[in-house]
Order: C-alpha cells, then structure tokens, then sequence
C-alpha cells in the first residue's frame, strides 16, 4: 500500500509564497497528483509529475523526486480564493491514493 | 460536456439499514473509482470498475459492493450501515490506458448521515 504524509494546516498571508510537501513510500509508483478541495465541495485537478523535476502552471508549480520519495506544491501571489485543503495523491497500476490533506488559511 | 454526476446528494439512514448511491462519468470515461471521505480526512479508496469489473480494491469490508452497467455508469451499495459509514463518498471517473489510468474526474459527492 501506499504511505502518503503531508503537514495538516498551513497559515500564509495574502501575495506571499507557500510551500506544501509531501512524502510517500510505495511500490509500483506510476504518478503524483495534487488536487485543490474547497470546503464542502469535490477535489478538483491542479497538477500531474510522473518525471523528476518541475512542473509549472501559472501561479502553482509542482516538483517530484522520485528516489526521495518527495513533492511539493508551491502557490505563489496567494490570493483569498487559494483559502481550501490541498490533497497530494499518489498513482499506483490502477489506483489512486490520497494523503490526509493540507489546509491552507490564507490571510489578507 | 456533463461532468461526473452523483446521486443522491445528501441522505440520513439508521443503523443496520442499506443505502445505494449512483454515478454517472464524465462523457469519454470508461473506468470509475469510489472514495469514502470522512470529514477532515482525505479520500479514501473503496474500489474501481472497469468493463463491469471490480478491478481494484481497498481496505473496506464486503458490507460495501458496486456494480457498473454497460453505459459505464456505476452504483456503490453498502449493507448493514454503520455510524461510522457517516461520510461523503465521492465517485470519480476517469479513461483506462494501459496498466494505468488517467487523471481522476470527481463528482460533488453524496454525503451520508447514519443515526
């Protein structure tokens, strides 16, 4: 199975920077997701690596180690909007694991 | 282009009683995955259907089945409710390609109360 541990709560002023790692050990690793999930609403798909590197995509980046077992989502100019829980997700063959979530408070 | 589709989206059972949910995919999506998702927590998975098959399946006791149907819609059953069922189950869809699938579509989920 898959052990997915990523921090609970995060607290970021408006316009800063926050970084949100996460750490995994799995077998079969085929991917890793992260998705954005408003209060009371379904998680929704911000960004896929299954390549080391750095994937960017306007103000979210995300970023992959594959031998360290290691990702993280980086928001920058937060905005009010960004305020949610933020789910890293791990793929595996046909199936895809999720972490506990990070919340994320965003203050103006 | 309807997205993932669920239904009910809010119900309230007792103990011991049954309860069926239904999805449908999202338009081109051929594979669905149910996720129970507790408050604070995040998604948990049940199982995931392919051509009409339970493909995968995690930790969760046979109390909670599904099937899917030809139109590649799917239901998620679960017998002899508990208080800790209480949660909303979330389907997501998704197209199968090779020994993997693709990026997960979730629907706004149903959630369950069991008093």
């Amino acid at each position: 199975g898959q052990n997915i541990d990523q921090p609970t709560e995060m607290t970021a002023t408006e316009g800063a920077i926050v970084q949100i790692n996460c750490t995994y050990q799995t077998s079969g690793f085929n991917g890793l997701f992260w998705y954005q999930q408003h209060a009371g609403e379904a998680p929704t798909f911000l960004s896929y690596n299954v390549l080391d590197g750095l994937e960017e995509k306007g103000r979210f980046s995300s970023f992959l180690s594959r031998s360290k077992g290691y990702s993280y989502l980086l928001l920058k100019e937060l905005q009010m909007k960004d305020s949610a829980s933020y789910l890293c997700a791990v793929r595996a063959d046909y199936k895809l694991s999720f972490g506990a979530g990070t919340t994320v408070t965003v203050r103006a | 282009d309807a997205g993932v589709t669920q239904s009910p989206t809010h119900l309230i059972k007792t103990r011991g009683q049954q309860v069926t949910l239904r999805c449908s995919p999202k338009s081109g999506h051929d594979t669905v995955s149910w996720y129970q998702q507790a408050l604070g927590q995040g998604p948990q998975f049940i199982f995931q259907y392919y051509e009409e098959e339970e493909r995968q399946r995690g930790n969760f006791p046979d109390r909670f089945s599904g099937h899917q149907f030809p139109n590649y819609s799917s239901e998620l059953n679960v017998n002899a409710l508990l208080l800790g069922d209480s949660a909303l189950y979330l389907c997501a869809s998704s197209l199968k390609s090779g020994r993997s699938t693709g990026e997960l579509f979730f629907g706004e989920g149903s959630r369950l109360t069991v008093l």
